[in-house]
């Protein structure tokens, strides 16, 4: 019930190219759903979040989708380039109010040139 | 200027050591975090601490003691190291985050890779 499932664990696409990356989770009292991106070396920072009364979210050429009732979201790239080569955590929480994140299992991209 | 910052960033031990991590933020958050991260990838929180009481404890053996001196710090502890503590353990703070307004980012620092032999 706590866990969240992400798919797939790594995905490599051309420049320009629109990977997108799934998650699915069980509780239904998670309400806050960010994505983090890690590049090598680095720790994980904030990409984009979204919470469960908004079906889509959408920050530069990132976009989250959101589907409450099969329980699902998932992170489109538009136009991916070789500097969005990073692996990619979805992640849950609940009660609004905590920085306790229930992470993925995490997507290495790789964008080629 | 580093937000989040840990040291050392590496740590190279034998089994049975002890050994610490510290963590110092300057970006005026209330919370802080440590979480692991195992060989695959995965992340998994350890510990918060809110204005240096803490908030979380995630079922992590006791030998991890995390101690806050201030809200801008959390050290961590960690005594008999065995082999399968190997890991990068990532320090983290956030605005809010334990119960209060949270504002929905945790900054992380760079990790600190430890490897027990």
């Amino acid at each position: 019930q706590q866990q969240v499932k992400q798919s797939p664990q790594s995905l490599i696409v051309q420049k320009g190219g629109i990977p997108i990356i799934n998650c699915a989770y069980e509780n239904t009292a998670f309400d806050y759903f960010p994505w983090y991106q890690q590049f090598p070396g680095k720790g994980p920072a904030l990409l984009i979040a979204i919470r469960p009364d908004v079906s889509e979210k959408k920050e530069g050429r990132f976009t989250i989708s959101f589907n409450k009732s099969a329980k699902q979201f998932s992170l489109h790239i538009m136009d991916s380039q070789p500097g969005d080569s990073a692996t990619y955590f979805c992640a849950a929480s609940r009660g609004g109010n905590t920085g306790k994140l229930i992470f993925g299992q995490g997507t290495t991209l790789q964008v080629k040139p | 200027d580093t937000a989040v910052s840990q040291t050392p960033k590496y740590l190279v031990t034998q089994m049975g050591n002890d050994k610490s991590i510290k963590c110092e933020q300057n970006l005026g958050h209330d919370t802080m975090y440590w979480y692991k991260q195992d060989s695959k990838k995965f992340l998994k929180i350890m510990f918060s601490y809110n204005n240096k009481e803490l908030i979380i404890n995630e079922t992590v053996p006791n030998r991890f003691s995390p101690k806050s001196p201030d809200k801008a710090h959390l050290n961590l502890h960690i005594n008999s190291l065995e082999l399968g503590d190997s890991a990068v353990y990532f320090c983290a703070s956030s605005q809010g985050g334990s119960g209060q307004v949270f504002t929905g980012e945790l900054f992380f620092g760079e990790g600190s890779r430890l490897t027990v032999l």
